[in-house]
């Protein structure tokens, strides 16, 4: 038990497609993150949220859009992605008063687009 | 800008073996490192940490000093277990600490034989 849950575990969707990626964290933090986890590559930050306020996006393509409805909830929502998008999306969250500030991770959705 | 710079992979070691995985990073002020651990299957979980210069930090039989010198983050583990095998992510984060400042480095992957 990792105290932040990503599901689905798996996703294949095609480039038409609409899905959503869903986490939830259980460690009462206040700052939630998505990551993107291409093979060879370094984590990548797409988006942070800080409060349920967005205050990161790393120049993140329009068809990825998130979402923060609470401190305990964060969507990554996909619309007419591409292949080169296939990848493990990992959910981190982290406590922002905590120095220096660890971030825990869930174990990812990996997403494959046809 | 910030960066870091791991041994590339993988890293191919027998049980009871000596393992040293090499991070050397680039940075403004006194960054805080890391070490985390991706278990197959799994998201990325902090290993150890340290905070300041000559700090070590420690967990799980794995270990690693902070050398502001050489600006390095090595980490060793005297005898690896199979159980070891993973991916293993240096970072850091700025003076600040703050997560969404967290840079990684590209990973290296460990695999234990008995």
């Amino acid at each position: 038990e990792t105290g932040v849950t990503q599901t689905p575990r798996h996703l294949v969707m095609g480039m038409t497609n609409k899905k959503s990626l869903k986490c939830e964290q259980h460690l009462g933090h206040n700052a939630m993150y998505w990551y993107k986890q291409s093979a060879k590559k370094p984590l990548e930050l797409m988006f942070v949220y800080n409060f349920k306020e967005q205050t990161e996006n790393n120049s993140v393509p329009s068809r990825f859009s998130p979402e923060c409805p609470n401190s305990s909830h964060l969507f990554l929502h996909l619309h007419t992605l591409q292949p080169e998008d296939s990848a493990l999306y990992l959910c981190a969250s982290s406590q922002e008063r905590d120095i220096p500030r660890p971030l825990h991770f869930g174990n990812g959705t990996r997403l494959t687009v046809t | 800008g910030n960066s870091v710079t791991q041994m590339e992979g993988p890293v191919t070691l027998s049980e009871e073996a000596f393992l040293t995985i090499n991070c050397t990073y680039t940075a403004t002020g006194y960054p805080s490192l890391f070490w985390y651990v991706q278990y197959p299957g799994e998201g990325l979980q902090l290993l150890l940490k340290a905070t300041k210069a000559d700090d070590k930090g420690s967990n799980k039989g794995f270990e690693a000093t902070y050398r502001k010198e050489t600006t390095s983050f090595h980490l060793e583990k005297g005898s690896v277990q199979v159980s070891d095998s993973a991916v293993y992510f240096c970072a850091l984060s700025d003076p600040s600490g703050s997560a969404r400042q967290l840079t990684f480095g590209s990973g290296t992957q460990l695999t234990v034989l008995p």
